[in-house]
């Protein structure tokens, strides 16, 4: 079976521009998450979903950033306007139940210039 | 007070020899615990998942749950160069349904 899927695996834009990441959880997951990785502040959850509902925002650092789960298979989490601070490794995960076992996705290496 | 903490290491150990990783939480009430092993420039990979008081073993690895001290870890013997990577504990806690990362324990084995 297929992992969790992220795209792009690399992505690298101007301050000021609009970033979309895209998700496709395990098939039959109906918990995905968002995570930020950075060497400073770690692992940090920024939202998750259940059965497409956003059920817990608040790691969602401000306004500029915002995700979607318009159906089981597929999630966005989008940042506009980007800044060189949001630089940082985005991690998509999902799981069967919760909480319980988590699924990384590859990540998605945000660099904003 | 950390919700998940971890010693930041780097936790240096010779090859062949058990490698012992340690990791505190504060909700006392969590019921799930996990381990994770992420290699530099790659994503979190689930090793271990525990719920119960005692241990669990999987092949070299061996997870300890004790809920009265509030504290998990993970043994890993006959330690392998492959296994130098950052360890991740994630506890659920007993009222989301969230997983809590710690910051990771980074683990060098030296041949």
């Amino acid at each position: 079976d297929a992992g969790v899927i992220q795209s792009p695996r690399h992505e690298v834009t101007e301050m000021g521009q609009e970033v979309t990441l895209r998700c496709k959880p395990i098939s039959g997951h109906d918990y995905l998450f968002w995570y930020r990785q950075t060497m400073m502040r770690g692992l940090e959850l920024l939202i998750y979903f259940n059965n497409n509902v956003p059920i817990d925002d608040s790691g969602m650092p401000e306004d500029r950033f915002s995700a979607k789960m318009p159906n089981a298979s597929f999630s966005t989490l989008k940042i506009q306007p980007s800044e060189p601070r949001d630089s940082a490794v985005y991690f998509c995960a999902s799981s069967s139940s919760a909480p319980r076992e988590q699924y990384f996705g590859p990540g998605t290496r945000l660099t904003v210039t | 007070q950390k919700e998940v903490e971890q010693n930041s290491g780097p936790l240096s150990v010779p090859e062949g020899a058990i490698a012992s990783l340690n990791c505190t939480y504060s909700d006392r009430g969590s019921q799930s615990f996990f381990w994770y092993r992420q290699y530099s420039g790659k994503s979190p990979e689930l090793i271990m998942s525990i719920y119960s008081n005692g241990d669990k073993e999987d092949g070299r690895f061996t997870a300890q749950l004790n809920k009265a001290s509030q504290y998990v870890s993970l043994l890993i013997r006959d330690s392998q160069p492959s296994d130098s990577a950052t360890y991740l504990c994630a506890v659920g806690p007993s009222s989301a349904s969230k997983i809590i990362f710690g910051s990771g324990t980074r683990l060098s084995i030296r041949p």
